[in-house]
C-alpha cells in the first residue's frame, strides 16, 4: 500500500537559516504529492503540490521537487521566518483518500 | 469564498456517549473526505463520499462510527459509544472533482477536537 516517511522533528532554526524537510513515499500507480502546513490553532492548509515526476512545486518561498527516482519530495526553503512556525505534512494523493506523514514540526527562533 | 467548515469545533463526551460532527464541504465539491489525527500523529482516512454515495469505508476503526452525506453537500460522522481511544481531532476535506482522482487537491475544514472522558 501506499505510506510516506517524512522526517521527526521537532526541528529549530534560526531565523534566516536554509531548511530542509526529508520526505520519501512508497506507492502504486503516478500519485500526486502535496505537502500541508498547519499552524497552531489552525487547519490544514495545501501549501504546494505536483502532480508528476520532475514537477516542481513552490509556494510562499518553499520548494519541492517530485524525484521519482528517488521516490522523494523533500521541501525547501531558502530563508525561514519566525511566521513560518509549524507542522509540516508530506502527502501522497492516491486514488480516493491522501496518505499523510507523520509531520514535522518546524520552529523558528528569531 | 467559504472554505470547508465543521462544528462543533469541541467536543467533550463523557465515554459511552454518542456524539454527532456535522462538515460543510465547499459548495459545488463532489468529493467529501473524513480523516482522524491522533495527537502528534498525521491525518488517517477514515472514509469517502462521491456526492451521496460513500464510495469507501475501509477506514472508519469500528462499527460505532458511521457517516452519512444523504443529499450530497452536508456529512455528519457520529460515533456512537464513545471510548477514549476516540479521541482526536476529525477532519473533514472536500474536492471539486468525483472519480477518485489521484491529481485532485482536498481542502481540509478546521476540525473537531473530540475528548471522551
Amino acid at each position: 500500500g501506499n505510506s510516506v516517511t517524512q522526517m521527526e522533528g521537532p526541528v529549530t532554526l534560526s531565523e534566516e537559516a536554509f531548511l530542509t524537510i526529508n520526505c520519501t513515499y512508497t506507492a502504486t500507480g503516478y500519485p500526486s504529492l502535496f505537502w500541508y502546513v498547519q499552524y497552531p490553532g489552525e487547519g490544514l492548509q495545501l501549501l504546494l503540490k505536483a502532480t508528476k515526476a520532475d514537477d516542481k512545486g513552490s509556494n510562499k518561498g518553499f520548494e519541492a521537487t517530485y524525484r521519482k527516482e528517488t521516490t522523494s519530495f523533500h521541501l525547501e526553503k531558502g530563508s525561514v521566518q519566525v511566521s513560518d512556525s509549524a507542522v509540516y505534512f508530506c502527502a501522497l494523493g492516491g486514488y480516493q483518500k491522501v496518505t499523510f506523514g507523520i509531520g514535522t514540526k518546524l520552529q523558528v527562533i528569531p | 469564498g467559504a472554505g470547508v467548515s465543521q462544528s462543533p469545533r469541541y467536543k467533550v463526551a463523557k465515554r459511552g456517549q454518542d456524539v454527532a460532527l456535522r462538515c460543510d464541504p465547499i459548495s459545488g465539491h463532489v468529493s467529501l473526505f473524513w480523516y482522524q489525527q491522533a495527537l502528534g500523529q498525521g491525518p488517517e482516512f477514515l472514509t469517502y463520499f462521491q456526492n451521496e454515495a460513500q464510495l469507501d469505508k475501509s477506514g472508519l476503526p469500528s462499527d460505532r462510527f458511521f457517516a452519512e452525506r444523504p443529499e450530497g453537500s452536508v456529512s455528519t460522522l457520529k460515533i456512537q459509544r464513545t471510548q477514549q481511544e476516540d479521541s482526536a481531532v476529525y477532519l473533514c476535506a472536500s474536492s471539486l472533482v468525483g472519480g477518485g482522482t489521484y491529481q485532485e487537491t482536498q481542502y481540509f475544514g478546521p476540525g473537531t477536537r473530540l475528548l471522551v472522558l
